[in-house]
């Protein structure tokens, strides 16, 4: 099916293992970003990428990695989880996917606990 | 920077009235998108209504309605005839015309009480 499709959906690690999230798109959109859900904050951005090999931090982007080799495709990786970056991680992609105009479309969401 | 304030935490409303969620916003932009995103317990990510900042009219979808006001900056979501599935969290978000990463405010959860 076409649309965004995020793995793993839940993981549980333990502090200091590197994690990566994977967030793989079907409709080509140039756009893609890494948001983090925590209570009371909304969603804030991590990183985003506005095409292949091309990434910009976003407003919490520290203890994370991105990378973009194909348009496709945008991993985020947690170099050495700590217990702060217990969340719910959410990939997007902005783009058009049907008649209506420009939007933001998002993945189910990665639960993510650090113990 | 922009910035999105959602200053209701938590709003209920009866099944069948009418609700009215509120947001504020501020960037310095001329041209951008506005969004209101809906989130059931699933945690999915639900778009609910869009709008154009060069658009005068207000958009509408279904039930869902906004009220746009650009030199106030505001642009609230109002539920008409609210149903049990209109339960969830409600985000507003804004983002800039070649630009976009979208700023989100911290959310209003909406209870309909039967």
């Amino acid at each position: 099916d076409a649309g965004i499709t995020q793995s793993p959906r839940y993981k549980i690690t333990e502090t200091g293992r590197q994690v990566t999230l994977m967030c793989h798109q079907t409709w080509s959109h140039s756009y893609m970003f890494w948001y983090r859900q925590d209570l009371g904050h909304g969603l804030r951005l991590i990183y985003y990428s506005a095409a292949a090999d091309i990434t910009d931090k976003g407003e919490v982007p520290d203890g994370y990695v991105v990378s973009r080799s194909k348009t496709e495709n945008f991993p985020l990786t947690l170099e050495s989880a700590t217990r702060s970056q217990t969340s719910v991680y959410f990939c997007a992609t902005w783009g058009r996917a049907d008649n209506s105009g420009n939007t933001i479309y998002f993945g189910e969401g990665s639960w993510l606990t650090v113990v | 920077a922009q910035t999105v304030t959602q200053s209701q935490p938590e709003m209920s409303v009866q099944e069948a009235e009418t609700v009215t969620l509120s947001c504020t916003y501020d960037t310095s932009e001329s041209d951008y998108y506005l969004f209101w995103y809906k989130q059931p317990p699933s945690r999915q990510m639900i778009l609910v209504i869009r709008q154009e900042a060069y658009k005068q009219q207000n958009a509408t979808e279904n039930r869902f309605s906004v009220n746009f006001q650009k030199a106030a900056k505001s642009f609230s979501l109002k539920i008409s005839d609210s149903q049990l599935g209109d339960a969830a969290m409600y985000f507003c978000a804004c983002t800039n015309f070649g630009n976009e990463k979208l700023t989100f405010g911290t959310g209003t959860r909406l209870t309909i009480i039967p």
